[in-house]
């Protein structure tokens, strides 16, 4: 089993809707939570970290359960813009490192 | 700017002409790590570093060396390149090598291509 699992999509939407990802994870002791947005050929860049209170910035909402393992993100109304790849990361525990582990993706295409 | 800088950007070479990718960051950062990304597979870590002159093996280190002389850099060095290791490369940094509370700030990623 992976440790991090993502739907790779692709997810086609229009303009204006409301999509959720989900991702799960595999090791209950993870304590850090990331969501990356990477564009085709770009490097990934922080979206937004995921917090056990759920966050939110703008648009866009990032809920954790840890008790089921997996973490969402949600983007209310869709730009063109939002057109990507969305990373979920989890930290991985145990030693001194500061080791991240990525998801595949899953792949967002906003339709106009 | 803080930021991430690799070089070069592009690179297609021929199998077993050793190359040298750079990574250099400018915000101080402690941990720095190379990954490459390949379709289906996502990001796999090749190696990191979590301070000068200590470096150690990630998932998938077989051909590839580092090091990590002064804070700033961390070259990734290809002694013998093979076609299997035609993919894009990213070094990324982190502020501290605890809990990766701060994330990653990621450089912009060099496609290799080995024929």
């Amino acid at each position: 089993r992976k440790e991090v699992e993502q739907d790779p999509g692709p997810f086609n939407v229009p303009e204006g809707a409301t999509v959720a990802f989900n991702c799960t994870y595999s090791n209950s002791a993870s304590q850090s939570f990331f969501w990356y947005r990477q564009d085709c050929r770009k490097e990934p860049k922080l979206l937004m970290s995921v917090y056990s209170s759920g966050n939110e910035d703008g648009r866009f909402t990032a809920q954790l359960n840890r008790a089921s393992q997996y973490i969402s993100l949600l983007i209310r109304d869709s730009k063109l813009s939002d057109s990507a790849t969305y990373l979920c990361v989890v930290n991985q525990v145990g030693g001194a490192t500061n080791k991240l582990i990525f998801g595949t993706g899953t792949l967002l295409a906003v339709q106009p | 700017e803080a930021q991430v800088t690799q070089n070069p950007r592009y690179l297609i070479t021929v199998t077993g002409k050793k190359l040298t990718v750079t990574c250099s960051q400018n915000m101080n950062h402690e941990y720095m790590s190379w990954y490459r990304q390949d379709p289906g597979l996502g990001l796999r870590q090749i190696y990191y570093s979590m301070n000068v002159e200590v470096t150690d093996k990630g998932d998938v280190p077989e051909g590839y060396k580092v090091s990590r002389k002064e804070k700033r850099n961390f070259p990734l060095i290809l002694e013998s390149p093979s076609p299997n290791q035609t993919s894009l490369y990213f070094c990324a940094s982190s502020l501290t090598r605890r809990t990766g509370t701060y994330g990653y700030t990621f450089g912009s990623g060099t496609r290799l291509t080995v024929v």
